[in-house]
């Protein structure tokens, strides 16, 4: 059962542009987090939200926790190729030593 | 710098072979964790582990053990390795506690021929 869903699963825009991407579940996190991960290497965090409404902002990467922490997004500005990669969101359960994870993002940005 | 320290990049090894991949972290965290991950299937818990030899299974265990003698160190045994374990496995570390913030290994590509 995927706890966590993503979308859009795969997203290719040309530089500049600005996209969302989703992370979605009817179950309530304590927290989320937000990790990319580039070709042949591990998924390296990005950040984490922990109160309902939060928003946290890393350059042109905007972040928000839904109200009822139920739902995240990603927000990226004007993206450049280095943003490029696999965008993964995971929730922390108070009931468990695991993270929940979303199955990902796959994002491509063309010069 | 913390880091999180898979013993291989690459691995190819025969069916039925018995193998080993090994993983060290630096930041004394409490939770350890494997993972495979398969393109359209995302990260799959393997074994995680909470404290020195303990372990718990995770999503797909079939095929795998592990072992966690000392906290640092984290091994994924693979008894016989079949070509449907061919995959990229992920090693990572965290704390206990609400936020529990992952660290990754580099990962580990092992193919089974």
């Amino acid at each position: 059962t995927q706890l966590l869903e993503q979308s859009p699963q795969f997203l290719s825009i040309q530089e500049g542009e600005n996209l969302t991407v989703y992370c979605n579940s009817s179950s309530v996190f304590s927290s989320l987090q937000w990790y990319r991960q580039e070709p042949g290497e591990g998924p390296v965090l990005l950040v984490t939200v922990v109160t309902g409404g939060e928003v946290k902002k890393l350059k042109r990467l905007t972040f928000q926790f839904g109200d009822a922490r139920k739902d995240s997004s990603l927000h990226i500005t004007a993206a450049q190729p280095g943003d490029t990669g696999l965008y993964l969101c995971a929730g922390v359960k108070n009931s468990n030593y695991q993270l929940i994870w979303g199955a990902g993002t796959k994002l491509i940005i063309k010069p | 710098d913390v880091k999180v320290t898979q013993s291989s990049r690459y691995l190819v090894k025969r069916t039925g072979e018995k193998v080993f991949l090994e993983c060290v972290q630096d930041m004394d965290h409490e939770n350890m964790f494997w993972y495979r991950q398969d393109p359209g299937l995302g990260l799959r818990l393997i074994y995680f582990s909470y404290d020195v030899k303990m372990k718990e299974k995770g999503d797909i265990p079939e095929g795998y053990s592990v072992s966690r003698e000392k906290k640092e160190r984290f091994s994924l045994i693979l008894e016989s390795a079949s070509t449907n374990q061919t995959s990229m496995y992920l090693c990572a570390s965290s704390r206990r506690g609400m936020r529990r913030e992952a660290f990754f290994g580099q990962g580990t590509r092992l193919t089974v021929v």
